[in-house]
């Protein structure tokens, strides 16, 4: 079964320092992958997605990931979080071979600390 | 100016009573889903309708059942309302069914809370 895992499910950093939020995938078929961000209390709304071309990918507010067949793998990274990135990110797939379902992982909550 | 809403924010019911959620959204898309998000955050497609027409139905109790009176529309109907429905509801719509590229836009959820 085609399945989205990600292995953290709290990354506690402090303000300014790196991250890297962790995507790994079931199946190396043809996927496109999606990371969404879910502030306390909202829905989701799509920070990036990558589709084809190039495997790094840039997104809204300083994330980027990058997509990696052989590993399958889709991590999403940040050179310096703000109090502000602090909420739930959701890496999300759709298998080519799917029917017309995003697939979830279980989420990753991003806290950070002044 | 909201592009997916849902009424109503908040719900909290007693067992076996029937409630319903409404979705609207009014960025002209031809598909609309339901999900729920369990305590522990897991995210779950429920149902997915492209103009009207029922596309996905997952292993949901019949309890359940979406209607979609227009493809702006989408509610979902819980009758007989059990302690383990309680959980977060998101309405999401996106451009077109069977593009599997297309970015899902949500809405704010309907947290349901059964007692």
């Amino acid at each position: 079964a085609q399945s989205v895992t990600q292995l953290d499910s709290q990354v506690p950093v402090f303000e300014e320092a790196p991250v890297e939020l962790r995507c790994n995938y079931s199946s190396s078929v043809s996927v496109y992958l999606f990371w969404y961000v879910q502030y306390p209390n909202q829905g989701l709304q799509l920070l990036l997605k990558y589709l084809s071309g190039s495997t790094l990918v840039k997104g809204i507010n300083g994330f980027e990931a990058e997509f990696n067949k052989s590993q399958t793998s889709f991590h999403l990274r940040k050179p310096s979080v703000h109090i502000s990135d602090t909420a739930e990110y959701f890496c999300a797939v759709s298998w080519m071979d799917s029917s017309y379902k995003l697939i979830f992982g279980s989420g990753t909550r991003l806290l950070v600390r002044p | 100016d909201t592009a997916v809403s849902q009424t109503p924010k908040y719900l909290v019911t007693q067992m076996g009573n029937d409630k319903s959620i409404k979705c609207e959204q009014n960025l002209g898309h031809d598909t609309m889903y339901w999900y729920k998000q369990d305590s522990k955050k897991f995210l779950k497609i429920m149902f997915s309708y492209n103009n009207k027409e029922l596309i996905i139905n997952e292993t949901v109790p019949n309890r359940f059942s979406p209607k979609s009176p227009d493809k702006a529309h989408l509610n979902l109907h819980i009758n007989s309302l059990e302690l383990g429905d309680s959980a977060v509801y998101f309405c999401a719509s996106s451009h077109a069914l069977g593009v599997l590229q297309e970015t899902q836009y949500f809405g704010p959820g309907t947290r349901l809370l059964v007692l």
